[in-house]
């Protein structure tokens, strides 16, 4: 299957400072990226969709001005969280939209750990 | 959004089958997925199926699909401590978005 790196696997930050998550695709191109939000011992909760060269498409309630997102590239998308708080600390997942077999299939990263003391 | 949910936790002992059960609402929903993630870990695809399938099979596992009833199973067969993890169903639907809407997810605990 398909490669999703992401950078840094953990961070731990103070509070009011910005944090940036990368996303890539190592071994195909992604139109489409998803970005998601895990709490311990919670599911997956989609935060926003980002396609390459446009403005992400952000769920209901999601801040948009404090969750940025960046997809500059089909192989890379940007997660800059702004002015970061302690409720910001979570575990955060993306994934990108790629080809496999005959059907279109959301490929993983491993996440990133976020920790806003 | 539509809703996804399945049972939180199974314990089940070693050799023994685990079957996750998970029911869905979108009636739309064009595939439905089993996802596998361990401590501190992404998410890690299982097997997928199809709407207008009932059964599939792979290796140790076996994936069921009452559309009627909107219920999806998953069945592993002798079951080994490394399948200890959380266990998530996930369905697409037919929006064309490839969004995916996520179940809370099953703790399956093997025993020795």
């Amino acid at each position: 299957g398909a490669v999703v790196s992401q950078h840094p696997s953990w961070v731990i930050c103070k509070s009011g400072t910005s944090v940036k998550i990368e996303c890539r695709s190592l071994d195909f191109q992604a139109t489409t990226m998803f970005w998601y939000r895990q709490f311990p011992k919670q599911s997956l909760m989609l935060m926003a969709t980002s396609n390459e060269g446009s403005k992400a498409t952000y769920e209901q309630g999601v801040e948009k001005d404090k969750f940025l997102i960046n997809h500059a590239s089909l192989t890379l998308s940007t997660l800059t969280v702004t002015s970061a708080h302690p409720e910001d600390s979570s575990f955060y997942i993306c994934s990108g939209e790629g080809r496999e077999d005959l059907y279109n299939e959301q490929f993983f990263g491993p996440g990133t750990r976020l920790t806003v003391l | 959004g539509e809703d996804v949910e399945q049972s939180l936790f199974l314990s089940v002992r070693e050799g023994d089958s685990s079957v996750i059960n998970c029911t869905y609402t979108d009636s739309s929903s064009t595939y439905l997925y089993w996802y596998k993630q361990e401590p501190g870990a992404g998410l890690q695809l299982l097997t997928y199926i199809f709407s207008n399938m009932d059964m599939k099979q792979d290796q140790r596992l076996t994936v069921l699909l009452n559309k009627k009833d909107k219920h999806l199973s998953l069945r592993i067969a002798d079951t080994q401590t490394g399948d200890s993890a959380i266990y998530f169903c996930a369905e697409m639907g037919r929006s064309g978005d490839y969004k995916l809407s996520f179940g809370a997810g099953t703790t399956v605990t093997v025993r020795a």
